[in-house]
């Protein structure tokens, strides 16, 4: 079946330690994209990727980095500069090119730091 | 600075009612909207509006955009409690490749 995958599902962490969020897709999609989401405020961008090899900030890069090695692929790491990174981060793909098309998501992770 | 704003916030309805949930915007070189339904994890696509005034339906929901007055409306007829999510929406504009705004969500509650 196609789809996303993000691992794990939950995850906790302490205070300091850098934690790395794992993107899978098998859709064949050239664009890939990191969101966080809070209560109350929607999706926030992170970073994306329109193809391997290169990658974007998005609106709230900071404390946070990624790779694009495959294609399949799109590894967030939550590094111990992010100062709130208690939060729900999904991943999503989507096809490239000239043609717009909506985004698929993952199933999420939630992230707890203490 | 783009913006996506939806509302009510949050609602509470019973199952049978109708919901309607707003979603204004302001941002430069509009493309497209789209709304999505998040239950517990992944947000899954319903919609996606290009031109103003063509109603696009699936099932009990329908969604309109008015490109003049810049917003969307998401009717939800027959409510069930299966409906219960958050409904998210998103903008896309020409001038930012395949990159979505989004508005904070409405949470939206049907109760037996």
């Amino acid at each position: 079946d196609g789809g996303i995958t993000q691992s794990p599902k939950y995850l906790f962490r302490k205070e300091g330690q850098n934690v790395t969020l794992s993107c899978e897709q098998n859709l064949n999609h050239d664009a890939m994209y990191w969101y966080r989401q809070d209560p109350g405020q929607g999706l926030r961008l992170i970073y994306y990727s329109q193809i391997v090899n290169d990658f974007q900030k998005g609106d709230i890069a900071e404390g946070y980095s990624v790779s694009r090695e495959k294609k399949e692929s799109f590894p967030l790491t939550v590094t111990s500069a992010q100062k709130n990174p208690t939060a729900f981060y999904l991943c999503a793909s989507s096809p490239a090119g000239g043609a717009f098309s909506e985004q698929y998501f993952g199933p999420g992770t939630r992230l707890t730091v203490t | 600075e783009d913006k996506v704003v939806q509302s009510p916030l949050s609602l509470v309805v019973h199952e049978g009612d109708t919901v309607t949930l707003n979603c204004s915007y302001e941002v430069t070189n509009f493309r497209s909207l789209l709304w999505y339904k998040q239950e517990k994890k992944a947000p899954t696509f319903l919609f996606m509006l290009t031109s103003s005034g063509i109603e696009k339906k699936s099932g009990r929901l329908s969604s309109i955009l008015d490109k003049k007055e810049l917003f969307s409306i998401l009717n939800i007829t027959a409510t069930q409690t299966g409906d219960s999510a958050i409904y998210l929406c998103a903008v896309a504009t020409t001038d930012s490749w395949g990159k979505l705004q989004f508005g904070a969500g409405t949470q939206v509650v049907v109760t037996p």
